[in-house]
């Protein structure tokens, strides 16, 4: 079955260091998107890509950055990890965008910045 | 895109009918209405979406007011495992396809 992965599911790091969390989908989807989720918080967006190439800016951008070389793979990468950048991060897929689709999400990667 | 407001947590008793309210009273004609939940440590999941008619489908149903003004999402057997974050959201046809989350109506089931 098609599906969305996240890894790792738990990471431990310390201020300052460069963090990439990974997003696979299995979709063959043209959108993916990361989101954050802090306590008391619904999901924001960080950052999406319509396509191969293709990355724009969410809500909450600053620190974070992506990449999109191939369809099935959205990494996201935080250049120098702060202890406000602790939260679940939630990485979704859908294929066309079309306003009645349906996004994807997947089980989350809890980063605990130290 | 245009706002939702929903209660922050509702009750239900298992195996009743949960009616979760949700108001969207600047809603443009071209808003699709969508619910995700979240259940506990886990990512959201697709429920159900409708423009203006309602909708059903195996896990609820969508009721949309004649104005559209307001929606009612409709679960008819309330289980324990529909215990959850709730999220009524707005989708427009100008092709913004991010989803932008509330806070969420946090349904909690009774046995």
């Amino acid at each position: 079955d098609a599906e969305i992965t996240q890894s790792p599911r738990h990471k431990i790091t310390e201020t300052g260091r460069q963090v990439t969390l990974a997003c696979h989908q299995t979709w063959n989807h043209n959108n993916m998107f990361w989101y954050r989720q802090d306590l008391g918080h619904g999901l924001r967006l960080i950052h999406y890509s319509y396509g191969v190439q293709d990355t724009n800016k969410g809500e909450v951008s600053d620190g974070y950055s992506v990449s999109r070389s191939n369809t099935e793979d959205l990494p996201l990468t935080l250049e120098s990890a702060a202890s406000s950048q602790t939260s679940v991060y939630f990485c979704a897929s859908s294929e066309t965008g079309a306003p009645g689709e349906t996004q994807y999400f997947g089980p989350g990667t809890r980063l605990l910045v130290l | 895109d245009a706002k939702t407001t929903q209660p922050n947590s509702m009750e239900s008793n298992e195996e009743e009918p949960v009616h979760l309210p949700c108001n969207h009273s600047t809603i443009s004609g071209t808003d699709y209405i969508h619910w995700y939940r979240q259940l506990p440590s886990q990512g959201p999941e697709y429920v159900i979406h409708g423009l203006t008619s309602n909708v059903n489908n195996r896990m609820a149903s969508l009721a949309i007011a004649e104005d559209r003004k307001s929606s009612t999402l409709i679960l008819h057997r309330a289980t324990l495992r529909d215990a959850a974050v709730y999220y009524c959201i707005l989708r427009d046809v100008e092709g913004n396809n991010r989803l932008a989350f509330g806070k969420g109506n946090q349904v909690v089931v009774i046995p």
